[in-house]
């Protein structure tokens, strides 16, 4: 099975500021690789597929980048709206394993 | 809109069965695979089992092979979990996703239905 390890696993920051979260695959995995969001009590919402394709709808200050094992998620300039949990998400091959997840909160 | 509606969770003793449903609205179901993704209280996501759009192909995490079956009903535009042999770290919130150009890409999920095992 591919794991899926992201970092950090928590991160305090502000309104304005650019965030970075990484996430590794132990295996290439090509470009498959999705990013969530999830705020509490509510389902995940498709963030960014394929590695770098923003999902209809999401603001264009999220974006991503990476391939093989190597991936980024970035938020420009955060929101207060941004204040959630993210994962990545390989759909390369089965299972379709989710990495641990980042909690995103106010400094 | 695409519509999710998960239902059946609820209350279980260990070694219980439950039968999970999700109805699907809003688009052509049997073109799509569908998933189901669990989150146990304050944890993290788990991809938990896939179906192909006809039903021919299944797959599932290790942890709950030859325990959960996932099925459909293509003409009832509705997923099913049958989950058996049911353990308390299968307490969680059970979502069902659909799937997209790729099976793995889930840009629609339901509201979730929340399964406790527990005596």
């Amino acid at each position: 099975d591919i794991q899926m390890t992201q970092s950090p696993s928590s991160l305090s920051a502000s309104v304005g500021d650019r965030v970075t979260i990484t996430c590794r695959a132990s295996q290439s995995i090509s470009s498959s690789l999705n990013w969530y969001q999830q705020k509490p009590g509510k389902a995940p919402n498709l963030l960014i597929y394929a590695a770098s394709s923003l999902q209809s709808g999401v603001p264009s200050s999220f974006s991503g980048s990476g391939s093989g094992t190597d991936f980024t998620l970035t938020i420009s300039s955060l929101q207060p709206e941004d204040f959630a949990t993210y994962y990545c998400q390989q759909s390369y091959s089965f299972p379709h394993t989710f990495g641990q997840g980042t909690k995103l909160d106010i400094k | 809109e695409v519509q999710l509606v998960e239902s059946g969770g609820g209350l279980v003793q260990p070694g219980g069965s439950l039968r999970l449903s999700c109805e699907a609205s809003e688009f052509s179901f049997s073109d799509f695979w569908m998933s189901w993704v669990r989150q146990a209280p304050g944890k993290g996501l788990e991809w938990v089992a896939t179906i192909k759009e006809d039903g021919s192909e299944k797959y599932y995490v290790d942890s709950v092979k030859g325990r959960f079956t996932i099925s459909r009903d293509n003409a009832k535009n509705s997923l099913f979990l049958q989950m058996n042999s049911l353990r308390a770290e299968d307490t969680a919130v059970y979502y069902c996703a659909r799937g997209g150009a790729v099976p793995g890409r889930f840009a629609y999920w339901g509201q979730g239905t929340l399964v406790t095992v527990s005596s």
